[in-house]
């Protein structure tokens, strides 16, 4: 298994430009999640989804939206790219056990960002 | 809404001494806890996760405690080696409706010079 896999590894945009962030997983995990991290920072929850088809915001969802059209792929979307939006961003999945008891996260080695 | 706190924010030690990180969170209403290393430039690795039931769990010289009550955490690091610096981020799932969300603190970025 792969796991949890990004691209780019890098970027830079101009100020209003537009990208997608590319996550793909193999562990057919029904949830998957986007969180951001600023420099000396924990991770901030963007967007999730429980399923295909199923997305719902976080606490930084502002600025971005995601699609999920299959339980692979998880992309994240940037519009009108602005210098806050200067961070590494970190894909996961995760599992649970049917009473849902027990979770645990995956995650990719990360996207950095950089908008100038 | 959950709260995260890591202290100290950085810790230099020399090299074979045990130390002890901490984490605190506000709402004790969790799933579980888990325990990441984050090198530099690089992704999250999970070290540890303690289920709401446990109390610690330990994989080779790592040992992490959860007292829920009291909202509070310790990874303890045995005999530490400069291959253990990096940044540790503490990480709680609340129960409930959460699917799986995690709250993270900011982390502990540790050093360990030979």
């Amino acid at each position: 298994n792969a796991g949890v896999t990004q691209t780019p590894k890098f970027r830079i945009l101009k100020i209003g430009q537009s990208m997608t962030l590319q996550c793909t997983q193999d562990m057919n995990h029904n949830y998957m999640y986007w969180y951001r991290q600023d420099p000396g920072m924990g991770l901030k929850l963007i967007y999730y989804s429980v399923g295909a088809g199923i997305t719902d915001k976080g606490e930084v969802p502002n600025g971005y939206n995601v699609s999920r059209s299959t339980t692979e792929d998880f992309p994240l979307r940037l519009e009108l790219a602005a210098p806050s939006q200067t961070s590494v961003y970190f894909c996961a999945s995760s599992y649970t056990t049917p009473d849902r008891g027990r979770w645990e996260q995956y995650f990719g080695p990360g996207t950095r960002l950089t908008v100038t | 809404k959950q709260e995260v706190t890591q202290i100290p924010a950085a810790l230099s030690v020399p090299e074979g001494e045990n130390l002890v990180l901490n984490c605190s969170f506000t709402d004790s209403a969790i799933y579980n806890l888990q325990w990441f290393r984050q090198d530099p430039g690089k992704g999250l690795t999970s070290l540890l996760l303690i289920q709401s039931s446990q109390r610690e769990q330990t994989s080779g010289r790592l040992n992490a405690s959860l007292d829920k009550s009291s909202g509070r955490s310790t990874l303890y690091i045995a005999a530490s080696q400069p291959g253990d610096s990096a940044t540790y981020l503490c990480a709680t799932l609340l129960g409930g409706t959460s699917y799986g969300k995690l709250t993270f603190g900011q982390g502990t970025i540790l050093t360990v010079h030979p």
